[in-house]
């Protein structure tokens, strides 16, 4: 039972414009969730974060979306750069645990 | 300050064999977490410690697997009688606070694999 989706695997950006990454959950009780980027060979870093009384929080050049309605949320990176290439993770945790449901991952990659 | 360190960063074992992987957390970190990633996957929550104490283990398989985070050194998380199931990589990480997100840092991980 995934309960954190990301059902793009990859996804490819030329240098400069904007990347797109997607998450969608299911279990409404989620209501802080995180986006971590991960090079290959290293842990995960965390990226930034949101709780579910907002719907937007911005951080240089991201910032995630949050729709509670539609039970989705975005990571947008503007302009995005060639060390932006690294998988993204999305992350959720109830208020009242703290463990992480996290995603499968989307690998991006910047074409310069 | 040194991030959290998780050594071996690989480890290649026969099946059945027992399978030890080591994280010592960040300076001043009694916050331990350990998770597991399959290929393809995103991570698994596994086991929160505190030093001398398991807070939370329910995604700990029931058997073959155990952790300790001790007074004195690393945390461990051992897989006894290892099977290719196993292959995996696993991860640790640390807070001061018990907080996840922007209060945890990870290790490089640990490559398990299973031969």
């Amino acid at each position: 039972d995934q309960q954190v989706k990301q059902n793009s695997p990859s996804l490819s950006v030329q240098e400069g414009r904007i990347s797109i990454l997607n998450c969608d959950y299911t279990n409404s009780m989620f209501d802080y969730f995180l986006w971590y980027k991960k090079y290959p060979a290293e842990g995960p870093t965390f990226l930034i974060s949101i709780s579910s009384i907002k719907d937007k929080n911005e951080d240089g050049r991201f910032t995630v979306f949050l729709n509670k309605s539609a039970k989705h949320l975005s990571l947008h990176i503007v302009p995005s750069q060639p060390g932006d290439s690294a998988v993204y993770f999305c992350a959720a945790s109830p208020a009242s645990n703290y463990q992480l449901i996290w995603g499968a991952g989307t690998k991006l990659i910047i074409k310069p | 300050n040194a991030g959290v360190m998780q050594n071996p960063r690989h480890l290649v074992r026969r099946r059945g064999q027992e399978a030890r992987l080591r994280c010592s957390p960040m300076k001043g970190h009694s916050h331990v977490y350990w998770y597991r990633q399959l290929p393809e996957e995103g991570l698994k929550f596994m086991v929160y410690l505190q030093k001398e104490n398991i807070i939370d283990e329910s995604g700990m398989p029931k058997e073959r697997f155990s952790a300790e985070f001790p007074k004195e050194g690393p945390s461990i998380l051992r897989i006894q009688q290892v099977v290719r199931g196993d292959s995996a990589a696993y991860f640790c990480a640390s807070s001061d606070s018990g907080g996840q997100g922007i209060e945890a840092f990870f290790g490089q991980g640990t490559r398990l694999t299973v031969v």
